[in-house]
C-alpha cells in the first residue's frame, strides 16, 4: 500500500467524450505525476504538477490537461477522447526536496476504455 | 536524451531458479535508477532503487547495482518463487527540479512450480 488512491478504477467512454480521473496523493507528498500505460507497454509520462502548477509535460496534446489542488490531490482531464486513449492511467506522488532526488509512489490506476 | 532498455520477455523459470533481468540506460547527468513491479490488474510497486553509482538496491531478495561504467542496472534474485510472477519495469529519473521518470517496456516473469 502506497497511500496513493485513484478513482474510478474502471471507466468506459465513447469517442469524442470528455473524462476526468482523480488522484489522492500520499500524505506529505507535494508533487503529482500522471502516466499513460498502454497494454503491454511501459508507462509514458504525461505531466507533473507541483504547487498547483504544471511543472513539465511529455509528448501529449493539449487535450490532456490537469489540476492540482491545495491538498495536493489532482485531476487528469482528457477532452475529445480517441480510441487510442484507451489505457491504464497511473498517478504517482512524490516529495520534492532540496536534493532534487525523488521516489515516485504509484496508485493502482484507472483503466479507461474508449469505444 | 534519456531512455531505458530492458530485455524482452517473457522470462520463464522454474521455482528456485536464478533470475537476471537486464536493464541498460542512456542519460544525461546523474540519474537515479529504480525497479518497479506490476502484478496483474494493479499499479506499479517500488521494488528497489539506487541513487548514485555503485549503490546496490535490495528488497525481498532482489538486488540491483548501479553500474555507471556499463550504464546498467540489472535485476537479480537468487531463488525465485511462484509469487514473483509479475511484470518488472526498470526506470530512471533525471535530476533537478523536474523529476521526470522514464520507463522501460517491461519484462514479464513467469515462475513455474
Amino acid at each position: 500500500e502506497t497511500g496513493v488512491t485513484q478513482s474510478p478504477t474502471h471507466l468506459i467512454k465513447t469517442r469524442g467524450q470528455q473524462v476526468t480521473l482523480r488522484c489522492s496523493s500520499q500524505s506529505g507528498h507535494n508533487t503529482v505525476s500522471w502516466y499513460q500505460q498502454a497494454l503491454g507497454q511501459g508507462p509514458q509520462f504525461i505531466f507533473q504538477y507541483y504547487r498547483e502548477e504544471e511543472n513539465g509535460r511529455g509528448n501529449f496534446p493539449p487535450r490532456f490537461s490537469g489540476l492540482q489542488f491545495p491538498n495536493y490531490s489532482s485531476e487528469l482531464n482528457v477532452n475529445a477522447l480517441e480510441l487510442d486513449d484507451s489505457a491504464l492511467y497511473l498517478c504517482a506522488s512524490s516529495l520534492r526536496g532540496t536534493s532534487g532526488k525523488q521516489t515516485q509512489y504509484f496508485g493502482p490506476g484507472t483503466r479507461l476504455l474508449v469505444l | 536524451g534519456n531512455s531505458v532498455t530492458q530485455m524482452e520477455g517473457p522470462v520463464t523459470l522454474s521455482e528456485e531458479a536464478f533470475l537476471t533481468i537486464n536493464c541498460t540506460y542512456t542519460a544525461t547527468g546523474y540519474p537515479s535508477l529504480f525497479w518497479y513491479v506490476q502484478y496483474p490488474g494493479e499499479g506499479l510497486q517500488l521494488l528497489l532503487k539506487a541513487t548514485k553509482a555503485d549503490d546496490k538496491g535490495s528488497n525481498k531478495g532482489f538486488e540491483a547495482t548501479y553500474r555507471k561504467e556499463t550504464t546498467s542496472f540489472h535485476l537479480e534474485k537468487g531463488s525465485v518463487q511462484v509469487s514473483d510472477s509479475a511484470v518488472y519495469f526498470c526506470a530512471l529519473s533525471d535530476q533537478g527540479n523536474f523529476n521526470k521518470f522514464y520507463f522501460g517496456s517491461g519484462t514479464k516473469l513467469n515462475v513455474k512450480p
